[in-house]
């Protein structure tokens, strides 16, 4: 049973380019989450997917949003990007209200 | 609105000597409180949670962590560790009402380093 996957692994864009991040959940698991590891921090909540629809959101600007497709599947957009972005990019997915289980991340180097 | 301290950024240990990480949190509800291990260049895998019940959690490898309502702390100790402990823990806590696991406020990180 394959985990958490995401893609790409490593990802390098220069100031004002938008990236597109993506996670397939763990089998069976129809919710994913989306955190921002910055260097040194831990992870901070970016927001959360169910029914392909956002149901919560953390304190990140409107450059970041996100979609899950009806397999379940999510893409974490992010426009505009600034260097401050520059961040280890970790996906989780569960079933709705019980434990998340996270993918190794996407590292995003913004330029 | 939560909030998680870890109060130590780095902790140096010898192997198969005891260590405690420490952990307190801020909420003005009731709380579920996890530990979560992140090897280098590695996603978070969840060492131990607690949810309700016994204060005293068992987790994987060897880890437990005791929870302390009325000092909001959620220390993770190990009596032993090994070289394989080496790696960046994380507390973090979710609130009751969201619904437990979804919405987790993580602490900074504390790196430890076991000492052959």
């Amino acid at each position: 049973d394959a985990g958490v996957t995401q893609s790409p692994t490593h990802l390098i864009k220069t100031r004002g380019q938008q990236v597109t991040l993506r996670c397939s959940p763990k089998s069976g698991h129809d919710t994913v989450s989306w955190y921002q590891q910055a260097l040194g921090q831990g992870p901070q909540f970016i927001f959360q997917y169910y029914e392909e629809e956002e149901r919560q959101r953390g304190n990140f600007p409107d450059r970041f949003s996100g979609h899950q497709f009806p397999n379940y599947s999510s893409e974490l957009n992010v426009n505009a990007l600034l260097l401050g972005d520059s961040a280890l990019y970790l996906c989780a997915s569960s079933l709705v209200g019980y434990e998340q289980f996270f993918g190794p991340g996407t590292r995003l180097t913004v330029l | 609105a939560q909030s998680v301290t870890q109060l130590d950024s780095q902790v140096p240990v010898f192997e198969e000597a005891p260590v405690e990480l420490r952990c307190n949190y801020s909420s003005s509800v009731s709380v579920y409180l996890f530990w979560y291990v992140q090897y280098p260049n590695q996603g978070l895998q969840l060492l131990l949670k607690y949810l309700s019940g016994s204060t005293l959690v068992k987790g994987i490898n060897g880890f437990e962590a005791e929870f302390n309502k009325s000092q909001t702390s959620f220390h993770l100790r190990k009596p032993s560790v090994h070289i394989s402990d080496t790696a960046e823990y994380f507390c973090a806590v979710s609130d009751r009402k969201s619904g437990g696991y979804q919405k987790v406020t993580f602490g900074i990180g504390t790196k430890l380093q076991v000492i052959p």
